[in-house]
């Protein structure tokens, strides 16, 4: 099993539509816990980090149950523009910087 | 101003040849890492640096592989003898502190085929 496990999709969504992304992730001791937004054939960029307590930024919204071990991104609105890969990504507690990504979700956003 | 920094952009190289990644990380970050990706296993820490010292390299496949960061603002991943198996876009990240919540930002990458 990998530690953590995203939905691939590709969703393909109507320009507008509001669409949810789910990631879990199996190692409890996992401290910190972002999404990262890769563009096709290009490098992975930081999108969010996301909080106990959930956090909002524009049309993106990121929540974390640590109890399920269970993250979400919540994109409303969408545009043509969020048309990308979504990675969910954990970081351990005491491991430093090493972060672990998840295989990412595809979104496709049409007209 | 410059971001992480990563050449070549693509290398296409034989079988058993010596490949030689470079970076550049961002001017005052104190953590490097090297990153590699694949369709079949995602994005894969290879090994990563703080103040020029390796602090995980659990991550680097074999003993064909190799990593160095001789100064601040330089590292390179080296691959000797390159098999097919190795063909993947390779990423360097660099980040101010070697803290989980800190910021990775992510070079352009180089995409290597091996024949």
């Amino acid at each position: 099993r990998k530690e953590v496990e995203q939905d691939p999709g590709p969703f393909n969504v109507p320009e507008g539509a509001t669409v949810a992304f789910n990631c879990t992730y199996s190692n409890s001791a996992s401290q910190s816990f972002f999404w990262y937004r890769q563009d096709c054939r290009k490098e992975p960029k930081l999108l969010m980090s996301v909080y106990s307590s959930g956090n909002e930024d524009g049309r993106f919204t990121a929540q974390l149950n640590r109890a399920s071990q269970y993250i979400s991104l919540l994109i409303r609105d969408s545009k043509l523009s969020d048309s990308a890969t979504y990675l969910c990504v954990v970081n351990r507690y005491n491991q430093g910087g090493k972060l672990i990504f998840g295989q990412g979700t595809e979104l496709s956003v049409k007209p | 101003d410059a971001g992480v920094i990563q050449s070549p952009r693509h290398e296409v190289t034989e079988m058993g040849q010596e490949v030689t990644l470079r970076c550049k990380p961002i001017s005052g970050h104190n953590s490097l890492f090297w990153y590699r990706q694949t369709m079949m296993r995602g994005l894969e820490l290879l090994i990563y640096f703080n103040n020029n010292v390796p602090i995980d390299d659990s991550g680097m496949p074999e003993d064909r592989f190799s990593a160095k960061m001789p100064n601040a603002s330089f590292s390179t991943l080296k691959i000797q003898p390159s098999e097919p198996r190795d063909s993947a876009v390779y990423f360097c990240a660099s980040s101010l502190g070697a803290e989980g919540t800190d910021t990775q930002y992510f070079g352009p990458g180089t995409r290597l085929t091996v024949l």
